[in-house]
C-alpha cells in the first residue's frame, strides 16, 4: 500500500524567511502534486511534477522531484503573509491498476508571522 | 464559470438519515472522483468513475453509494448517516490518461454534520 508522509506537518514561518517541505512516497510514482487549501477551502493546484530531476516555479514556491529517492520538496522562500495555508502533496502510483487515485500526505500547516 | 461544483455546501442532519450530494463539472474530463477529509485534514479517496463505469471503490462502508448518470455528473448517496460520516466531501475530475497532466481538480467541498 502506497504511503505518503509530509514533514513537518505544521510550520510557522517568520516573513522573509526560506523554508522547505518535505515528501516522501513508499511505492514508484511518475506523478507527483503539490496542492494548497486554505481554511474551510478547496484544494488548489500549484504544481504537477512528472519526471525525475523535475523542477517547478511560481512566485515564491518551487517544487521539485527525486524519484530514485522518491522524495519531492516545496520550497518557500521569503515567505509572506498570503503564504499561510495547508499544503498537500498527492502521488499517483505507476502501476496502471492504480487508476488515476490519488494518495495523499497529511499536510503541512503553514503560518507565516509577521 | 465554476468548473467543478457541488450541492449542497453544507449539510446538517440526524442519524439514521438519507442524504445525497451532487456533483458537476464542465471541463469535459472523462473521469470523477469524490473524496472525504476528516477534522483532521487527511483526505482519502473513496470511489472513482470513469465514463460512468466505477474504476476506484476504497474500503467504504456499502451505506455510501455513488452514481454516475453520465462523465459531467456524479453524486454521492449516503444511507443511515452515522455520526462518523461528519466530514468534507470533494468531488474532482480529470482526464484519466492520454497526453497531459490528468490534473485532479476539485470541487467546493460539501461540509456534512451528522447530529
Amino acid at each position: 500500500e502506497l504511503k505518503v508522509e509530509q514533514n513537518p506537518l505544521f510550520l510557522s514561518m517568520q516573513e522573509g524567511k526560506n523554508y522547505t517541505i518535505y515528501c516522501n512516497y513508499s511505492t514508484t510514482s511518475d506523478r507527483l502534486y503539490w496542492y494548497r487549501q486554505d481554511p474551510g477551502k478547496s484544494l488548489e493546484s500549484l504544481f504537477v511534477l512528472l519526471s525525475n530531476g523535475a523542477v517547478k516555479q511560481e512566485g515564491r514556491l518551487m517544487a521539485s522531484l527525486d524519484t530514485k529517492a522518491r522524495l519531492s520538496t516545496l520550497h518557500i522562500t521569503a515567505a509572506v503573509h498570503d503564504l499561510s495555508a495547508t499544503y498537500f502533496c498527492a502521488v499517483v502510483p505507476l502501476i496502471k491498476a492504480a487508476g488515476n487515485k490519488l494518495t495523499f500526505g497529511g499536510g503541512t500547516r503553514v503560518l507565516v508571522k509577521p | 464559470d465554476t468548473a467543478v461544483s457541488q450541492t449542497p455546501k453544507y449539510l446538517v442532519t440526524q442519524m439514521g438519515n438519507d442524504k445525497s450530494i451532487k456533483c458537476e463539472q464542465n471541463l469535459g474530463h472523462d473521469t470523477m472522483y469524490w473524496y472525504k477529509q476528516d477534522s483532521k485534514k487527511f483526505l482519502k479517496i473513496m470511489f472513482s468513475y470513469n465514463n460512468k463505469e466505477l474504476i476506484i471503490n476504497e474500503t467504504v462502508p456499502n451505506r455510501f453509494s455513488p452514481k454516475s448518470p453520465d462523465k459531467a455528473h456524479l453524486n454521492l448517496h449516503i444511507n443511515s448517516l452515522e455520526l462518523g460520516d461528519s466530514a468534507v466531501y470533494f468531488c474532482a475530475s480529470s482526464h484519466l490518461a492520454g497526453p497531459g497532466y490528468n490534473e485532479q481538480f476539485f470541487g467546493p467541498g460539501t461540509r456534512l454534520t451528522v447530529l
